[in-house]
């Protein structure tokens, strides 16, 4: 099947610092990737949506300036969360979706666990 | 506006007996809905989805969903649990291809599901 790499897996980093999370699709051309962030024991919430090649499309309530998407090619899509502080802590998951054996299909990576201290 | 309902926190269950995980949905013309677990400190692995056709969409790992219109549900079912199917469970719908060019997934709350020996 398809497989949708992020890294890195985990990452500490100080308060005022920024952080880069990769999120790849290995196998296949992903055409949109999202961003999810998940709290512990709470659901999936969308942050954005980016298209190869376009400015991502940011959720309510979701600050452009301080979570930058870049999906600069059909393979990958980075996240970066500037100037992070101890409440940006969190799982962050990527999605790829792109044509996998003749259908869309959507794939998720493994999430990234950022701490800010 | 799309929405899904898992109305259930947690669910316990003996090993051997069957499992449901509930899941209720809403949103604007034919749904597309889509079941996902995800272990500790992991991504999202894909079980199942329900586009068309047959009401009953069997899965990966032995799981299978009913869709029921006119309940406007999703219920995720295993005829016999196992203790390796302890974990997260989400259920998530998007809406259909006419109805949603962005391929959004909304998620519910997430049910844990506890499957003791």
């Amino acid at each position: 099947g398809a497989v949708v790499s992020q890294h890195p897996s985990w990452v500490i980093c100080k308060s005022g610092t920024s952080v880069k999370i990769e999120c790849r699709s290995l196998d296949f051309q992903a055409t949109t990737m999202f961003w999810y962030r998940q709290f512990p024991k709470q659901s999936l919430m969308l942050m954005a949506t980016s298209n190869e090649g376009s400015k991502a499309t940011y959720e309510q309530g979701v600050e452009k300036d301080k979570f930058l998407i870049n999906h600069a090619s059909l393979t990958l899509s980075t996240l970066t969360v500037t100037s992070a502080h101890p409440e940006d802590s969190s799982f962050y998951i990527c999605s790829a979706r792109g044509r996998v054996g003749g259908n869309y299909e959507q794939y998720f990576g493994p999430g990234t666990r950022l701490t800010v201290t | 506006a799309q929405s899904v309902a898992q109305p259930e926190d947690q669910v316990n269950v003996a090993e051997g007996n069957p499992l449901t995980v509930k899941c209720t949905y809403s949103v604007s013309g034919n749904p597309y809905l889509f079941w996902y677990v995800q272990y500790p400190n992991r991504g999202l692995q894909f079980l199942l989805k329900y586009i068309t056709g047959d009401n009953l969409v069997k899965g990966s790992y032995g799981f299978e969903a009913e869709f029921n219109k006119s309940q406007t549900s999703f219920h995720l079912k295993k005829p016999s649990a196992l203790v390796s199917d302890s974990a997260l469970y989400f259920c998530a719908v998007r809406g259909g291809a006419s109805m949603d060019s962005s391929y959004k997934l909304i998620f519910g709350s997430g049910t844990r599901l506890l499957v003791r020996p």
